[in-house]
């Protein structure tokens, strides 16, 4: 079975600075992708990011970047020019094999970007 | 391209009682989830359907839950017996079978038993 974890509970910045939060996970794949999605308070589950294991080029996405180690099993989200509205909580996930994509998320990090 | 909705967003039931959940996924994608979310823990998986078929089951999703999607469009989650620990969020998602499938999430329903 796969696991994804999230060692971080809760992490603190300042505006304007960077970020970075971990996720490990466990997988006998060699092909799959990974998401981290944001949850801010009391808000929906959105997508942040999305990476390809077989691709060697890291995902960004405006300024989310991931910081992917296949060999690791490592894929850390990287914010950067952090904003007040970057404040949620962060879960990395991992699809299921098979036919289904049923994702398994981690614990989650929760994020507080202060002035 | 409207998102994933769902209703209601909020319902308080009194143990015991019965209660339905409706999710409509984005009108392209075939795939549907339900998901279970408790405070200060990440989703996890109860049910999902291709289409109209339900395809896998997760063991949390015990026999008084039942989950339909009749015409491969909206999907319904329905609790029978409310318990207190059936208390959570209640997310749904949708998103397109193949190579790099994305799930789109909805804003979930939150279920508090008394």
């Amino acid at each position: 079975a796969q696991t994804v974890t999230q060692s971080q509970p809760e992490m603190s910045v300042q505006e304007a600075e960077t970020v970075t939060l971990s996720c490990t996970y466990d997988t006998s794949e060699s092909n799959y992708y990974l998401f981290w999605y944001k949850q801010p308070p009391s808000r929906q589950m959105i997508l942040v990011i999305r990476q390809e294991a077989y691709k060697q080029q890291n995902a960004t996405e405006n300024r989310f970047s991931v910081n992917f180690q296949k060999a690791a099993k490592s894929f850390s989200l990287k914010i950067s020019d952090s904003q007040l509205g970057d404040t949620a909580m962060y879960f990395c996930a991992f699809p299921g094999t098979g036919t289904a994509s049923k994702l398994t998320f981690g614990t989650g990090t929760r994020l507080q970007v202060t002035l | 391209d409207t998102g994933v909705s769902q209703d209601p967003r909020h319902k308080i039931t009194k143990r015991g009682q019965n209660v339905t959940f409706r999710c409509d996924p984005i009108s392209e994608h075939n795939r549907l989830y339900w998901y279970r979310q408790t405070l200060g823990q990440g989703p996890e998986f109860l049910t999902y359907f291709q289409n109209e078929a339900q395809l896998e089951k997760s063991r949390l999703l015990s026999d008084r839950f039942s989950a339909e999607r009749p015409k491969g469009s909206f999907s319904t989650l329905e609790i029978q017996r409310t318990e207190q620990g059936d208390s959570a969020m209640y997310l749904c998602a949708s998103s397109r079978s193949g190579a790099g499938e994305t799930q789109y999430f909805g804003p979930g329903t939150r279920l508090l038993v008394l």
